[in-house]
């Protein structure tokens, strides 16, 4: 079966310094990858997305970006935080060939930038 | 752009009656996919339920039905014999047949169950 893994869970930052976020998925190849952003009480924001090794789309300009150096991993990152980048970042895949195309859900990261 | 509205920020019902959270989307296009997903406190995104726009079926999962009118651009989401377990977060989202696959959510409907 397929698992998706997010680390780390928890993380409190400064403002100014870096950011890197990690997701690993299990038990399937060539998924299509997303990163989403839920801020408080609020619904999910896509990030980025992609559908390859080095393909990554972004969808919103911002001080953030993403990278797929393996098929199942795609790692968030930003040179330095700001305060906004506060929020709940969701990792999550998807079949590439499936009619739904539905997307599965990690555990998700909660970044406290203060 | 597509947009998906859910109108109700919070709704709640009592413990095994059945409640209807409401959705309405925008979009020009005529094949797309509708979701409902759950959002419970440890805030683990769960599909709940999918529709496919092409079919006039309603989707049924066990004790959740959508209530999908195309016409109208509406998605409701109906749980039946609540439980306590089906307090969380609710979310509709949109997915183009087209492109690149993406999710559109809306802001969410918080659904309290009371015993």
């Amino acid at each position: 079966s397929q698992t998706i893994h997010q680390w780390p869970a928890t993380l409190v930052q400064p403002v100014g310094s870096p950011l890197s976020l990690e997701c690993t998925v299990e038990g399937t190849s060539n998924p299509n990858l997303y990163w989403y952003r839920q801020a408080a009480g609020r619904g999910l924001q896509l990030l980025f997305y992609s559908v390859g090794i080095g393909q990554i789309s972004s969808e919103v300009p911002q001080n953030l970006s993403a990278s797929r150096p393996q098929d199942r991993q795609f790692i968030l990152s930003s040179k330095k935080l700001l305060l906004s980048d506060s929020g709940f970042y969701l990792c999550a895949w998807s079949p590439g060939t499936s009619e739904y195309n539905e997307q599965f859900f990690g555990p998700g990261t909660r970044l406290t930038v203060l | 752009a597509q947009t998906v509205t859910q109108s109700q920020p919070e709704m709640s019902v009592q413990e095994a009656e059945t409640v209807t959270l409401s959705c309405t989307y925008d979009t020009s296009e005529s094949d797309y996919y509708l979701f409902w997903y759950k959002q419970p406190p440890s805030r683990q995104m769960i599909l709940v339920i999918r529709q496919e726009a092409y079919k006039q079926q309603n989707a049924t999962e066990n004790r959740f039905s959508v209530n999908f009118q195309k016409a109208a651009k509406s998605f409701s989401l109906k749980i039946s014999d609540s439980q306590l377990g089906d307090a969380a977060m609710y979310f509709c989202a949109y997915r183009s047949a087209q492109g690149a696959q993406k999710l559109v959510f809306g802001q969410g409907t918080r659904l309290t169950i009371n015993p």
